[in-house]
């Protein structure tokens, strides 16, 4: 059973461009979780998605940042007109929906803006 | 809103000795609680998880961890520490909203070295 699977690992761009990360959860797994880890702050939560729905946005900065999990294909965290500040490393976690409250992470996006 | 603390930046033990990384939870009802380790440049892997039930807990590698509700706490323990033990530790509470869980909480990490 393949674990949660995320693209790139390593991304780099320059201020002013978009990126766009992608996360395929574990098999069987109809919740998906976004967080990111900077430095100095630690794991943050950003948002929680089911298929086709964004449940909790709570923790995803008001703009230039967006996320999507369609009915087909992998989750996608999508951030337009990237800052020095966006930089960091992304973690895509999944959990089953019936019972199972326990998350499982990718491996994470490294994310460099220039 | 819940939160976690891990009083501990940075631990150091020798093999083979016994560890213990602290944990203090702050939520209103029975938490979710979780240790994940991460090595460098990895993601983070599940130790172990307390929902109810038996408060001492067994998770992978050897660790364990003891809820304690009167403390609000969720120590991880292991009797003893193997070099490739070194990582960073979070303990994470899970809200629940409704019944069911939504996002995790993070301690800000605990740093383990092990001295051979």
């Amino acid at each position: 059973n393949a674990g949660v699977m995320q693209n790139p690992r390593h991304l780099v761009r320059r201020r002013g461009q978009e990126a766009r990360l992608r996360c395929s959860p574990m098999k069987g797994h109809s919740h998906v979780y976004w967080y990111r880890q900077l430095p100095e702050e630690g794991l943050k939560f950003m948002v929680y998605l089911q298929k086709e729905n964004i449940i909790d946005e709570s923790g995803m900065p008001k703009e230039r940042f967006s996320a999507e999990f369609p009915k087909e294909g992998p989750s996608i965290l999508r951030i337009q007109q990237v800052v020095r500040g966006d930089s960091a490393a992304y973690f895509c976690a999944s959990r089953t929906g019936v019972g199972g409250y326990e998350q499982y992470f990718g491996p994470g996006t490294r994310l460099t803006v220039t | 809103a819940q939160s976690v603390t891990q009083p501990d930046i940075h631990i150091t033990v020798s093999e083979g000795a016994s560890l213990e990384l602290r944990c203090n939870y702050s939520y209103g009802a029975t938490p979710y609680l979780f240790w994940y380790v991460q090595s460098p440049g990895q993601g983070l892997q599940l130790l172990l998880k307390y929902f109810s039930g038996d408060t001492l807990v067994q998770g992978i590698k050897g660790f364990e961890a003891e809820f304690k509700r009167s403390q609000s706490s969720f120590n991880l323990r292991k009797p003893s520490v193997h070099w490739s033990d070194a990582a960073e530790y979070f303990c994470a509470v899970g809200a629940s909203a409704s019944g069911s869980a939504r996002q995790l909480t993070f301690g800000s990490g605990t740093q383990l070295t092990v001295l051979p």
